[in-house]
Order: structure tokens, then sequence, then C-alpha cells
């Protein structure tokens, strides 16, 4: 099953509206990271939070990570037709034999229109 | 500086055939990551590689396999392919083969299987 699950599955704003998209998780991670993909093409990295981190900012996109209810969400404020892409959140697991592994959520499909 | 290379963009094979498909990670990086992306969800796992050993598998079967090289580059061999194995194979590249550093993404193999 997979690890991360985002919400929603698909969202559709108006150029400078704030985009949130939120993921969920089952078991225990190291690390939560988001990612960007354009049209069926490779993954941009966004933004890697620790588990032992709250929130942090980079540019326009503000991640918070919740622990305690395993769930992590992604703002994008005043979005720009340009962010119209799919977003995956992505969680490294604590422990296990699979070393560096990534577990993907089935993304969130973002437009934004101009 | 170039980021993670995969060769070739895209491929067509058919039902039975053997295919290989080819990575370089960014200079400096040694951890090496395989994922499949079927249409409409997010990567799966199949490999990683660091320091030319073999330290996660996924869920695939045995047609699938890898090796990396001491340039640390890496090949994903797929025999007997399947009409299910159709699909986007990203490469995945990493400073080094601890936890919580980023993953940075090649652009992807697109593989059709008719």
């Amino acid at each position: 099953s997979q690890q991360g699950e985002e919400d929603p599955q698909a969202l559709s704003i108006q150029e400078g509206e704030n985009a949130t998209m939120n993921c969920s998780y089952k078991t225990s991670i190291n690390n939560l990271q988001w990612y960007r993909q354009n049209s069926g093409r490779g993954l941009v990295h966004l933004i890697l939070i620790r588990s032992n981190e709250r929130e942090k900012h980079s540019g326009r996109l503000r991640v918070t990570l919740d622990t305690s209810k395993k769930s992590s969400s992604l703002l994008i404020t005043a979005s720009r037709a340009a962010d119209t892409a799919s977003y995956f959140c992505a969680c490294l697991t604590a422990g296990g034999t699979s070393y560096g592994k990534l577990t993907f959520g089935q993304g969130t499909i973002l437009t934004v229109h101009p | 500086d170039a980021g993670v290379t995969q060769s070739p963009t895209h491929l067509i094979k058919t039902r039975g055939q053997q295919v290989t498909l080819r990575c370089s990670p960014i200079s400096g990086h040694k951890s090496v990551s395989w994922y499949q992306q079927v249409l409409g969800q997010g990567p799966q796992f199949i490999f990683q590689y660091y320091e030319k050993e073999e330290r996660g598998r996924g869920n695939f079967p045995d047609r699938f396999s890898a090796r990396q090289f001491p340039n640390y580059s890496s090949e994903l061999n797929v025999n007997a392919l399947l009409l299910g194995d159709s699909a986007l194979y990203l490469c995945a590249s990493r400073y080094t083969g601890t936890q919580n550093t980023e993953a940075f993404f090649g652009q992807g193999t697109r593989l059709t299987v008719v």
C-alpha cells in the first residue's frame, strides 16, 4: 500500500490564489520530501523536511509536518500558471532494510488558470 | 554541472524482448536508485545501489535486475517484457547513501511494450 497519500487528487485555482496539498502516511519516517512533475517528465525536488522539523519555507513554498497525525502539507502562495504540474509527497521510512527508499503517494494534479 | 542523465529517452519494445536502461548520476553522487512510474500513479521503488552494492530492492519480479559501475553509473535490465512493464523509468542520484539528503531525478526513459 502507498506510504504517502495525497489529498486532493486534483486542484484547480486561479492565478494569484494559494494552493494547499496534503499528504498522509502510515509508518514512522526519517524525512518527507515534495516533488513536482510536469507532463510525465522527470521529478523536480522542491523541499525536504526532517522528522524532527515542523515547518520549512522555500520561496513561495511552505511545508509543514505533523508526526503525531502522520501528515504533511504543501502550501504554494501566489500561484502562477507555471505552477501547473503534478505534486508528489515521498516518505523515507525510518529503519527497515531499504536504505534510502522513497515511497511516493499518487500525487495531486494542480491546474492554475491565468 | 550536468544533472542526472538517462538514456534512451524513449523506447519501444515487443513483448518477450529484453531492455537495458542507462543512468549517469550527478558528479560526486555515489547512490543511484531506480523507480517505475505507471501512467497516473506515483513512482514505485525498484532498486537502490550505493558504492556498487545493492542496498534495497522493491517488490518487483526477478525479471528486473540492475548494477552499478565503478564510475557510479547504473543500468537497469528488464527481461521477458510484458505489456504491464510499459512505464516511465526514473533514475535518482543522491550525494551519499545516508538518508537525510535529497534525491535528484533524471528526465526518465519512456518504455512502451507492444
